[in-house]
């Protein structure tokens, strides 16, 4: 079993679609990361966060240390978030997701 | 101000040859991480490093592997004798401090033939 489960796999919607990406882990953490990769290989930090909430334009992400789970959001979804999403969670280790593989159709 | 750079961006080495790729932290930065994503995997913790020191290299494989960040330039990862199975791409991220925000480089894809 992995350190860090994502939720779904791959995920296909419609522009403009409410989009949410799961993250659960049973490790204890000091933080949880969100990470974007594109297709061109790069990777983005979008979110570090220890505990609640925080929100970067049309991205939210909320963590609930009891459960050890993590969502990341994407309101209003375009065609430009269509990438890889990556959760990932530091504390005695580095523990990475398999990643979730968005499209956003037009 | 310059994001984290690596080069090169791509490596193409022989079965047994060396490979060197270097990662430049952003300016003010004093702490690295190296990560490998093999093709079709996700990726996986390789070493922490702060100028002069290894932190945590629990994830480098024992032998063949090795990285430094030494006080002046950047910070090396080290593979001798390349096997097919080292083709990856490389990536280093770099923070400001242990528990802030990392921020990557572009990666380093080595191919191996």
């Amino acid at each position: 079993k992995n350190e860090v489960e994502q939720s779904p796999q791959n995920l296909t919607a419609q522009e403009g679609e409410f989009i949410t990406i799961n993250c659960s882990y049973s490790v204890g953490i000091s933080a949880l990361h969100w990470l974007q990769q594109h297709p061109g290989g790069g990777i983005v930090s979008l979110f570090m966060l220890s505990s609640g909430k925080k929100k970067h334009g049309r991205l939210i992400a909320t963590i609930n240390i009891q459960e050890k789970h993590s969502s990341l959001h994407i309101t209003a979804s375009h065609p430009r978030d269509s990438a890889v999403y990556i959760c990932a969670v530091t504390g005695n280790q580095f523990y990475f997701g398999t990643g979730t593989s968005l499209t956003v159709i037009p | 101000n310059a994001g984290v750079m690596q080069n090169p961006r791509h490596l193409v080495r022989r079965r047994g040859q060396e490979a060197r790729l270097r990662c430049s932290p952003m300016k003010g930065h004093s702490h690295v991480y190296w990560y490998r994503q093999l093709p079709e995997e996700g990726l996986k913790f390789m070493v922490y490093l702060q100028k002069e020191n290894i932190i945590d290299e629990s994830g480098m494989p024992k032998e063949r592997f090795s990285a430094e960040f030494p006080k002046e330039g950047p910070s090396i990862l080290r593979i001798q004798q390349v096997v097919r199975g080292d083709s990856a791409a490389y990536f280093c991220a770099s923070s400001a401090g242990e528990g802030y925000e990392q921020y990557f480089g572009p990666g380093t894809r080595l191919t191996v033939t």
